[in-house]
């Protein structure tokens, strides 16, 4: 049963333009939403987090929106640049619970 | 500060042969999740520790599964009898605490590959 989704397997971009990647969840009662990033043979890096209370949470070039009644959320990178090619996964979890990951989006940044 | 290390970095063995897999987490940190990544999913939830509480195992595969975590810190997953299927990337994570609001930090993770 899998609880988070990223539909998108990959998404390519050119640099300087916007890169929207998109997650969806089916259990409300996650409370806290996650953005990792991967490079290859290294493990997932913490990049932007956000609570159920907000709808929005920014940090630099990155951004975390959050639709509850649509149980999704995106994140935004503007400008996209090469060094964000990498596998960017969505998590979710409440609180004493096991963090649910989706299957990952692989961004490519075109130079 | 160091981050989470994990050992080996890669291991082939074969087919029905035991393995463990050695995580160290990053001190202080309370927090212990084992995950693995099989070619072209998401991170599998395996395990995972909060202090001195009963670990969570409801994500270990089979009974072939099992982990332990030594005084709080390094963490151990042992496969006995490996089959082909437990070939994936295992990836260690630690975190403050499992409570709202502190991420995870990765290893590099172990890749197993079962001939």
């Amino acid at each position: 049963d899998q609880q988070v989704k990223q539909n998108s397997p990959s998404l390519s971009v050119q640099e300087g333009r916007i890169s929207i990647l998109n997650c969806d969840y089916t259990n409300s009662m996650f409370d806290y939403f996650l953005w990792y990033k991967k490079y290859p043979a290294e493990g997932p890096t913490f990049l932007i987090s956000i609570s159920s209370i907000k709808d929005k949470n920014e940090d630099g070039r990155f951004t975390v929106f959050l639709n509850k009644s649509a149980k999704h959320l995106s994140l935004h990178i503007v400008p996209s640049q090469p060094g964000d090619s990498a596998v960017y996964f969505c998590a979710a979890f409440y609180t004493g619970n096991q963090f649910y990951f989706g299957t990952g989006t692989s961004l490519t940044v075109i130079p | 500060g160091a981050g989470v290390s994990q050992s080996p970095s890669n291991k082939v063995t074969e087919k029905g042969k035991d393995v463990e897999l050695r995580c160290d987490p990053i001190s202080g940190h309370t927090a212990l999740y084992w995950y693995r990544q099989s070619l072209g999913q998401g991170l599998e939830f395996l395990i995972y520790f909060q202090g001195n509480s009963a670990p969570d195992k409801s994500g270990l595969p089979s009974d072939r599964f099992s982990a332990e975590r030594t005084g709080g810190s390094v963490s151990t997953l042992t496969i006995q009898r490996t089959q082909q299927e437990d070939s994936a990337v295992y990836l260690c994570a630690s975190s403050l605490t499992s409570t709202l609001g502190y991420e995870q930090y990765f290893g590099p993770g172990t890749r197993l590959t079962v001939t």
